[in-house]
């Protein structure tokens, strides 16, 4: 079935560092991929859409020089949490979405999340 | 902008009983996808049903069901005999139809727990 690998699963970063969190669609190509972050017991809220080949639309209060999405393939994409700060700490999750709607998740897999922990 | 709502932060059941889970939308669209999703202690999102609005007939998957009320804007999901493995954060969620329209909206998730 559809599957995306999101990597790393955590990571502890020292502040003022950058990190760079992937997400890998493994039998498809996403068309479309968002990112997600969630707060401890809290929803997930959406940071960013990112088509392939062009600039992700960030969600209103997210800020884009801060949280750099690049969707280069069909089959990759980065989110880069620069200059980051204890604030930034928290899970984050990634959806690929493919033009097949008759896809199994009808066209929307997730990967299993990155903690970022920042110190 | 659409909303989604969940008024009950917890829920628990017994095992083997039937639990409802309530969800409610703000939308202005006539023709949108609603969604169940599940989240367990791994943090993985998983699909758990899914409606088209146009579509008069609640949808079901095995223990899975829903009572999709489209006048109300509800769309709850009902389990029969919980299963240990039930136990998740549950989040509605809501999506327009259309190219580029592509975004969940989810709600603040329901925490189920089930008894033994």
């Amino acid at each position: 079935g559809a599957v995306v690998s999101q990597h790393p699963s955590w990571v502890i970063c020292k502040s003022g560092t950058s990190v760079k969190i992937e997400c890998r669609s493994l039998d498809f190509q996403a068309t479309t991929m968002f990112w997600y972050r969630q707060f401890p017991k809290q929803s997930l809220m959406l940071m960013a859409t990112s088509n392939e080949g062009s600039k992700a639309t960030y969600e209103q209060g997210v800020e884009k020089d801060k949280f750099l999405i690049n969707h280069a393939s069909l089959t990759l994409s980065t989110l880069t949490v620069t200059s980051a700060h204890p604030e930034d700490s928290s899970f984050y999750i990634c959806s690929a979405r493919d033009s097949l709607e008759d896809r199994e998740n009808y066209g929307y897999t997730f990967g299993s999340g990155t903690r970022l922990t920042v110190v | 902008a659409q909303t989604v709502t969940q008024s009950q932060p917890e829920m628990s059941v017994q095992e083997a009983e039937t639990v409802t889970l309530s969800c409610t939308y703000d939308t202005s669209e006539s023709d949108y996808y609603l969604f169940w999703y599940k989240q367990p202690p791994s943090r993985q999102m998983i699909l758990v049903i899914r409606q088209e609005a146009y579509k008069q007939q609640n949808a079901t998957e095995n223990r899975f069901s829903v009572n999709f009320q489209k006048a109300a804007k509800s769309f709850s999901l009902k389990i029969s005999d919980s299963q240990l493995g039930d136990a998740a954060m549950y989040f509605c969620a809501y999506r327009s139809v259309g190219f580029g329209n592509e975004k969940l909206t989810f709600g603040t998730g329901t925490r189920l727990t089930i008894i033994p």
